[in-house]
């Protein structure tokens, strides 16, 4: 069966621009979950979604947002971009808790220049 | 906050060699989930323990659930040079995965 898939790949962007990334996750997957990786702060998490609606928040910016559809697909935004929110952004789906495991996408790599 | 403290940060070894990874908390977690992550790609599940004193195996790779569920180990015997890569452990709680800080290891031939 296919993976998650996540687009773009790479995205360099300015800072004060806004970025939209999307995670189509595992056929039958309900659960979607993104987190940012760092260097410095490893992978921390983002927010979750389960059949479009927000189950969990991080400890981000409210400049940080996202949202699920109807067939699980996902989004995240990120408006007035700063230099440090240069970082890979991975999408990770599972059934439901997530208790079990999650598999994750191949993440879209922002530069903020 | 939950935290996961993992160790050591960085591994380098000789092939054949056995090695363990530590990963510790003061937290109770529903289950301890640890990862492999190739550079540039998204960490690829390895196993799930889920009930207290469980242990694993995976071919070459053990892992192992603390009795109180809150540490859990993983070793690796007679390490191979395709067991480059950065190891994850992370705890599930309430939706969300709280990953510790990685081990980075390398298997020279």
């Amino acid at each position: 069966k296919a993976g998650v898939t996540q687009t773009p790949r790479y995205l360099i962007k300015t800072r004060g621009q806004q970025v939209t990334l999307s995670c189509s996750p595992i056929s039958g997957h309900r659960s979607v979950s993104w987190y940012q990786q760092t260097p410095g702060q490893g992978l921390q998490f983002l927010f979750e979604y389960f059949s479009e609606t927000q189950r969990n928040k991080g400890n981000f910016p409210g400049r940080f947002s996202g949202r699920q559809f109807s067939n699980s697909r996902s989004e995240m935004n990120v408006s007035t971009l700063e230099l440090g929110d240069s970082a890979l952004y991975l999408c990770a789906s599972s059934t439901d808790r997530g208790a079990y495991g999650y598999t994750f996408g191949s993440g879209t790599r922002l530069t903020v220049v | 906050t939950q935290l996961l403290e993992q160790s050591p940060q960085f591994l380098s070894i000789q092939e054949g060699e056995n090695l363990t990874v530590y990963c510790n908390s003061s937290s109770v977690f529903s289950s301890l989930q640890w990862y492999r992550q190739e550079p540039g790609e998204g960490p690829v599940l390895l196993v799930t323990v889920v009930t207290g004193g469980e242990v694993k195996k995976l071919k070459r790779l053990t892992f192992q659930f603390g009795d109180a569920r809150k540490d859990s180990s993983l070793h690796i015997t007679a390490a191979q040079p395709g067991d480059t890569g950065l190891y994850l452990c992370a705890g599930d709680s309430s939706y969300k995965l709280i990953f510790g800080s990685g081990t980075r290891l390398l298997v020279r031939p």
